[in-house]
């Protein structure tokens, strides 16, 4: 099964600042890669599919790219909004689809 | 709009069945190409992909948690099912269902999952 590791696991920045996490999975997933938003009490939410494709509705400073086995997700320039835990999955052929660890992104 | 919510008792006993229902509103769960899954999230910790189930019945289910789960669709009640069989305080969990969308980009299909239900909280204790 393909397994999937995030880094860092946590974070700390400022409004206005440009962030990147980073999702390594454990064999070629091509562009098969989600990324998600999770607010605290809340149900995750679909930013990027298929590595860079911006999901309707979601802030154009939000951006993905890689392919093979690393993928990033940059935050061009942080808002309030954005302090949420970040989770990458794979969606690479059929199930299982297994999630990162996350990273939390927290106010300095 | 598609919501989905979930239900099922909050607490259950170790040993025991987990049960819980998704139901499906704003669409219908056998619509063609969409899977269907649960996802669970501990107290404190990160996301835990369960299991999804295609809208033709086809399953698959994390090789941590197979001989234990069971995922099912109703199609009558248009209902997302899940049955998690010996329980432990390892399973106490938010338990969220969500829709897979197939969704295009180029020549290719790629799935998400892009609706969720709110989550149900279920302890596992005596």
């Amino acid at each position: 099964d393909i397994q999937m590791t995030q880094s860092p696991s946590s974070l700390s920045a400022s409004v206005g600042d440009r962030v990147t996490i980073t999702c390594r999975a454990s064999q070629s997933i091509s562009n098969y890669l989600n990324w998600y938003q999770q607010k605290p009490g809340k149900a995750p939410k679909l930013l990027i599919y298929a590595a860079s494709s911006l999901q309707s509705g979601v802030p154009s400073r939000f951006s993905g790219s890689g392919s093979g086995t690393d993928f990033t997700l940059t935050i061009s320039s942080l808002q309030p909004e954005d302090f949420a835990t970040y989770y990458c999955q794979q969606s690479y052929n059929t199930p299982p689809w297994m999630f990162g660890q996350g990273t939390k992104v927290e106010i300095k | 709009q598609l919501q989905l919510q979930e239900s099922g008792p909050g607490l259950v006993k170790p040993s025991e069945t987990l049960s819980l229902t998704c139901t499906v509103s704003g669409g219908s769960i056998s619509s063609t190409s969409y899977y269907w899954g649960w996802i669970r999230q501990p107290p404190g910790k990160g996301l835990e992909w369960i299991g999804s189930i295609y809208y033709s019945g086809t399953t698959n289910y994390n090789p941590s948690l197979t001989s234990r789960v069971t995922i099912y669709l109703d199609t009558s009640k248009n209902q997302l099912s899940l049955k998690l069989s010996s329980v432990t305080a390892a399973d106490t969990a938010v338990y969220y269902c969500a829709r897979h969308a197939e969704m295009a980009k180029g020549y290719y299909y790629y799935y998400g999952m892009d609706v969720w239900g709110q989550g149900t909280t279920v302890t596992v204790s005596s």
